[in-house]
């Protein structure tokens, strides 16, 4: 089974940086996944990570530590449309996902 | 998402009956996933299938069935013996070691 942690709210000011931490304990890890969902919609990719090191698209770059079962997604030059609930995820070699909770970030003008 | 159509975005039951939630799929991707969102919690996986005619039961998959007869269809029906169907319901989809791409989702209320 899994167990994933992230932080439930975070609040940050448009223009400015915010990271969300993620940790995960898993039995037989096969990448890790974030995802962006807007309130009443759908979960949408934004990262894959599976070796460790630094992922960079665009303002979204997610870093992976697979030794410390750990990860975090930066967002950059934040926007007020970057106010959303913000999903890890963690893939096991079967190819299921396991989510952890989601963080919401509101970003304030 | 493109590609993945699950019908209908609302859907409301009354308490004692069967109801089956559509997804539908024109990516010709073999694995199909069904998730359960609740307020404040993440998803959770009710049932998967990664090829035809073959399903796996996920983390909650009591009080739900599903089959997959075709590649592009995997229908999840909502029994009775569900007792709190009320949800925010998500249908996948995935290729190879692609990232699992998402339906706009159905919610669920009971009347």
């Amino acid at each position: 089974g899994q167990n994933i942690d992230q932080p439930t709210e975070m609040t940050a000011t448009e223009g400015a940086i915010v990271q969300i931490n993620c940790t995960y304990q898993t039995s037989g890890f096969n990448g890790l996944f974030w995802y962006q969902q807007h309130a009443g919609e759908a979960p949408t990719f934004l990262s894959y990570n599976v070796l460790d090191g630094l992922e960079e698209k665009g303002r979204f770059s997610s870093f992976l530590s697979r030794s410390k079962g750990y990860s975090y997604l930066l967002l950059k030059e934040l926007q007020m449309k970057d106010s959303a609930s913000y999903l890890c995820a963690v893939r096991e070699r079967d190819y299921k996902l396991s989510f952890g909770a989601g963080t919401t970030v509101t970003v304030r003008a | 998402d493109g590609g993945i159509t699950q019908s209908p975005k609302y859907l409301f039951r009354k308490e004692g009956q069967n109801v089956t939630l559509s997804c539908e799929q024109n990516l010709n991707h073999d694995a199909m996933y069904w998730y359960r969102q609740d307020p404040g919690q993440g998803l959770r996986l009710i049932y998967y299938s990664q090829i035809v005619n073959d399903f796996q039961k996920g983390d909650i998959a009591e009080g739900y069935s599903v089959s997959r007869e075709k590649k592009e269809s995997f229908p999840l029906t909502v029994t009775s013996a569900q007792k709190n169907p009320t949800a925010f319901y998500l249908c996948a989809t995935r290729q190879a070691n692609q990232p699992q791409h998402f339906g706009d989702g159905t919610r669920l209320s009971i009347l």
